[in-house]
Protein backbone atom coordinates (compact mmCIF):
# COMPACT_ATOMS: atom_id res chain seq x y z
CA UNK A 1 0.00 0.00 0.00
CA UNK A 2 1.29 3.38 -1.03
CA UNK A 3 -0.89 5.67 1.67
CA UNK A 4 -3.13 7.82 1.10
CA UNK A 5 -3.79 9.54 -2.50
CA UNK A 6 -5.07 12.68 -3.47
CA UNK A 7 -6.09 14.08 -7.08
CA UNK A 8 -5.43 16.18 -8.48
CA UNK A 9 -2.25 17.83 -6.68
CA UNK A 10 -2.97 21.35 -7.69
CA UNK A 11 -6.25 22.90 -9.19
CA UNK A 12 -6.70 26.97 -10.45
CA UNK A 13 -9.98 27.38 -11.22
CA UNK A 14 -12.27 30.88 -11.99
CA UNK A 15 -14.47 32.32 -8.90
CA UNK A 16 -17.87 31.17 -9.24
CA UNK A 17 -16.73 27.55 -11.01
CA UNK A 18 -17.22 23.74 -8.94
CA UNK A 19 -14.44 21.77 -8.21
CA UNK A 20 -13.86 18.44 -6.62
CA UNK A 21 -11.33 16.94 -5.34
CA UNK A 22 -10.66 13.30 -4.73
CA UNK A 23 -9.07 11.41 -1.62
CA UNK A 24 -7.72 7.31 -1.72
CA UNK A 25 -7.10 6.05 1.26
CA UNK A 26 -5.00 3.71 2.97
CA UNK A 27 -6.99 0.13 1.83
CA UNK A 28 -7.59 -1.19 5.54
CA UNK A 29 -8.63 2.34 6.99
CA UNK A 30 -12.28 2.72 7.65
CA UNK A 31 -12.18 6.47 8.90
CA UNK A 32 -11.51 9.33 6.51
CA UNK A 33 -10.83 12.63 7.01
CA UNK A 34 -11.02 16.33 4.85
CA UNK A 35 -8.66 19.11 6.42
CA UNK A 36 -8.05 22.40 5.00
CA UNK A 37 -5.04 24.51 5.88
CA UNK A 38 -4.46 28.07 4.51
CA UNK A 39 -0.98 29.53 4.65
CA UNK A 40 1.16 30.03 7.75
CA UNK A 41 -1.82 27.65 9.91
CA UNK A 42 -2.54 24.41 10.42
CA UNK A 43 -5.07 22.43 8.69
CA UNK A 44 -8.12 22.77 10.71
CA UNK A 45 -10.21 20.23 10.71
CA UNK A 46 -13.78 20.12 7.63
CA UNK A 47 -15.17 16.83 7.67
CA UNK A 48 -14.70 12.51 8.39
CA UNK A 49 -16.66 9.46 7.94
CA UNK A 50 -16.69 5.98 9.12
CA UNK A 51 -17.22 4.27 6.11
CA UNK A 52 -19.58 5.78 4.39
CA UNK A 53 -21.26 7.08 6.77
CA UNK A 54 -20.28 11.00 7.22
CA UNK A 55 -20.35 11.41 11.27
CA UNK A 56 -19.00 15.13 11.60
CA UNK A 57 -18.72 18.28 10.23
CA UNK A 58 -17.28 21.34 11.42
CA UNK A 59 -18.74 24.77 11.26
CA UNK A 60 -16.37 25.73 8.67
CA UNK A 61 -17.92 23.22 6.05
CA UNK A 62 -20.70 25.96 4.84
CA UNK A 63 -23.09 24.75 2.54
CA UNK A 64 -21.39 25.35 -0.62
CA UNK A 65 -18.99 22.08 0.63
CA UNK A 66 -19.96 19.15 0.42
CA UNK A 67 -17.88 15.61 0.81
CA UNK A 68 -19.17 11.90 -0.10
CA UNK A 69 -18.25 8.54 0.36
CA UNK A 70 -20.39 6.36 -1.54
CA UNK A 71 -18.64 3.02 -0.94
CA UNK A 72 -16.59 3.54 1.95
CA UNK A 73 -13.50 3.46 0.22
CA UNK A 74 -12.49 6.83 -1.84
CA UNK A 75 -14.18 9.96 -0.97
CA UNK A 76 -15.05 13.34 -2.95
CA UNK A 77 -14.84 16.68 -1.82
CA UNK A 78 -16.68 19.39 -3.91
CA UNK A 79 -16.68 23.12 -3.21
CA UNK A 80 -19.60 24.79 -5.79
CA UNK A 81 -19.69 28.64 -6.71
CA UNK A 82 -15.45 28.75 -5.70
CA UNK A 83 -15.00 31.99 -3.66
CA UNK A 84 -11.60 33.60 -3.52
CA UNK A 85 -11.51 32.79 0.35
CA UNK A 86 -11.59 29.18 -0.74
CA UNK A 87 -7.86 29.40 -1.92
CA UNK A 88 -6.26 26.61 0.65
CA UNK A 89 -4.44 23.41 0.90
CA UNK A 90 -7.16 20.72 1.33
CA UNK A 91 -5.98 17.68 2.56
CA UNK A 92 -7.28 14.07 3.48
CA UNK A 93 -6.04 11.50 5.89
CA UNK A 94 -7.59 8.40 7.24
CA UNK A 95 -7.39 6.29 9.98
CA UNK A 96 -8.63 2.58 11.44
CA UNK A 97 -10.85 3.31 14.01
CA UNK A 98 -9.98 6.59 16.06
CA UNK A 99 -6.10 5.48 15.72
CA UNK A 100 -3.54 7.80 14.39
CA UNK A 101 -4.16 9.79 11.23
CA UNK A 102 -1.95 9.51 7.91
CA UNK A 103 -2.17 11.80 5.43
CA UNK A 104 -1.94 12.52 1.78
CA UNK A 105 -0.40 15.52 -0.12
CA UNK A 106 -2.93 17.33 -0.40
CA UNK A 107 -4.65 19.16 -3.34
CA UNK A 108 -3.47 22.88 -3.56
CA UNK A 109 -6.47 25.06 -4.49
CA UNK A 110 -6.05 28.56 -5.54
CA UNK A 111 -9.21 30.34 -6.88
CA UNK A 112 -8.45 33.49 -9.00
CA UNK B 1 -12.40 24.81 24.18
CA UNK B 2 -9.80 22.72 22.72
CA UNK B 3 -6.48 24.46 21.56
CA UNK B 4 -3.00 24.14 21.34
CA UNK B 5 -0.26 26.72 20.94
CA UNK B 6 3.16 26.18 19.83
CA UNK B 7 5.88 28.92 19.56
CA UNK B 8 6.39 30.79 16.68
CA UNK B 9 9.03 30.46 14.00
CA UNK B 10 11.01 30.74 12.16
CA UNK B 11 13.77 28.99 14.42
CA UNK B 12 17.11 28.78 12.50
CA UNK B 13 19.66 26.46 13.95
CA UNK B 14 23.01 25.15 13.08
CA UNK B 15 23.67 21.50 12.31
CA UNK B 16 24.39 20.10 15.34
CA UNK B 17 22.49 22.06 17.80
CA UNK B 18 20.24 21.07 20.43
CA UNK B 19 16.49 21.82 19.39
CA UNK B 20 13.40 22.39 21.57
CA UNK B 21 9.75 23.12 20.08
CA UNK B 22 7.75 24.07 22.74
CA UNK B 23 3.97 23.33 22.94
CA UNK B 24 1.27 23.99 25.40
CA UNK B 25 -2.24 22.82 24.55
CA UNK B 26 -5.74 23.30 26.75
CA UNK B 27 -8.19 20.11 26.96
CA UNK B 28 -10.36 18.46 29.45
CA UNK B 29 -9.41 15.39 30.55
CA UNK B 30 -6.24 13.25 28.58
CA UNK B 31 -6.06 14.23 25.18
CA UNK B 32 -3.79 12.18 22.50
CA UNK B 33 -0.78 14.40 21.47
CA UNK B 34 0.54 14.04 18.37
CA UNK B 35 3.89 15.62 16.33
CA UNK B 36 3.38 15.84 12.84
CA UNK B 37 6.42 17.24 10.31
CA UNK B 38 5.84 18.95 7.26
CA UNK B 39 9.11 18.68 4.93
CA UNK B 40 8.86 21.15 1.99
CA UNK B 41 6.66 20.16 -1.15
CA UNK B 42 5.09 17.06 1.09
CA UNK B 43 2.20 15.76 2.97
CA UNK B 44 1.91 15.65 6.98
CA UNK B 45 3.77 12.99 8.36
CA UNK B 46 3.49 11.42 11.78
CA UNK B 47 6.89 11.94 13.30
CA UNK B 48 5.95 10.76 17.46
CA UNK B 49 2.93 10.51 19.72
CA UNK B 50 1.90 9.71 23.57
CA UNK B 51 -1.34 8.74 24.94
CA UNK B 52 -0.81 9.05 28.44
CA UNK B 53 0.70 11.64 30.58
CA UNK B 54 4.16 10.93 31.55
CA UNK B 55 4.13 9.16 27.88
CA UNK B 56 7.45 9.39 25.89
CA UNK B 57 7.20 9.87 22.29
CA UNK B 58 10.25 8.85 19.75
CA UNK B 59 10.97 8.83 16.63
CA UNK B 60 14.15 9.95 14.46
CA UNK B 61 16.53 11.42 17.02
CA UNK B 62 13.24 13.38 18.00
CA UNK B 63 11.51 13.12 21.86
CA UNK B 64 8.82 14.84 23.71
CA UNK B 65 6.95 13.96 26.86
CA UNK B 66 3.29 14.38 27.96
CA UNK B 67 3.39 16.65 30.94
CA UNK B 68 -0.32 16.65 32.13
CA UNK B 69 1.04 18.95 35.66
CA UNK B 70 1.80 21.79 32.56
CA UNK B 71 -0.28 21.16 29.50
CA UNK B 72 2.63 20.55 27.73
CA UNK B 73 4.12 18.44 25.00
CA UNK B 74 7.64 19.88 23.71
CA UNK B 75 10.08 18.44 20.74
CA UNK B 76 12.88 18.00 21.71
CA UNK B 77 15.98 17.04 19.61
CA UNK B 78 19.73 16.48 20.59
CA UNK B 79 21.52 17.09 17.43
CA UNK B 80 19.77 18.87 14.48
CA UNK B 81 20.85 18.24 11.23
CA UNK B 82 19.97 20.24 7.79
CA UNK B 83 17.51 16.98 6.26
CA UNK B 84 15.52 18.13 9.56
CA UNK B 85 14.34 21.67 8.29
CA UNK B 86 10.87 21.21 7.78
CA UNK B 87 7.61 22.70 9.58
CA UNK B 88 6.61 21.14 12.91
CA UNK B 89 3.01 20.34 13.92
CA UNK B 90 1.82 20.09 17.86
CA UNK B 91 -1.72 18.49 17.46
CA UNK B 92 -3.97 17.06 19.72
CA UNK B 93 -7.09 14.55 19.80
CA UNK B 94 -9.27 15.25 22.11
CA UNK B 95 -10.36 12.77 25.31
CA UNK B 96 -13.47 11.00 24.12
CA UNK B 97 -14.67 10.92 27.87
CA UNK B 98 -15.20 14.44 28.14
CA UNK B 99 -17.01 14.96 25.03
CA UNK B 100 -14.03 15.07 22.46
CA UNK B 101 -14.49 14.08 18.95
CA UNK B 102 -13.37 11.24 17.41
CA UNK B 103 -12.58 12.58 14.12
CA UNK B 104 -11.15 15.82 15.19
CA UNK B 105 -7.29 17.04 15.37
CA UNK B 106 -6.72 19.95 16.84
CA UNK B 107 -3.30 21.48 15.85
CA UNK B 108 -0.96 24.55 16.36
CA UNK B 109 -0.11 26.98 13.59
CA UNK B 110 3.59 25.41 13.20
CA UNK B 111 6.50 26.28 13.75
CA UNK B 112 9.59 26.24 10.78
CA UNK B 113 12.88 25.02 11.52
CA UNK B 114 15.91 25.38 9.30
CA UNK B 115 19.36 24.07 9.59
CA UNK B 116 22.03 25.16 8.29
CA UNK B 117 25.11 22.99 7.07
Amino acid sequence: DTGVSQDPRHKITKRGQNVTFRCDPISEHNRLYWYRQTLGQGPEFLTYFQNEAQLEKSRLLSDRFSAERPKGSFSTLEIQRTEQGDSAMYLCASSFDGDTQYFGPGTRLTVL
Amino acid sequence: GNSVTQMEGPVTLSEEAFLTINCTYTATGYPSLFWYVQYPGEGLQLLLKATKADDKGSNKGFEATYRKETTSFHLEKGSVQVSDSAVYFCALSPDMNYGGSQGNLIFGKGTKLSVKP
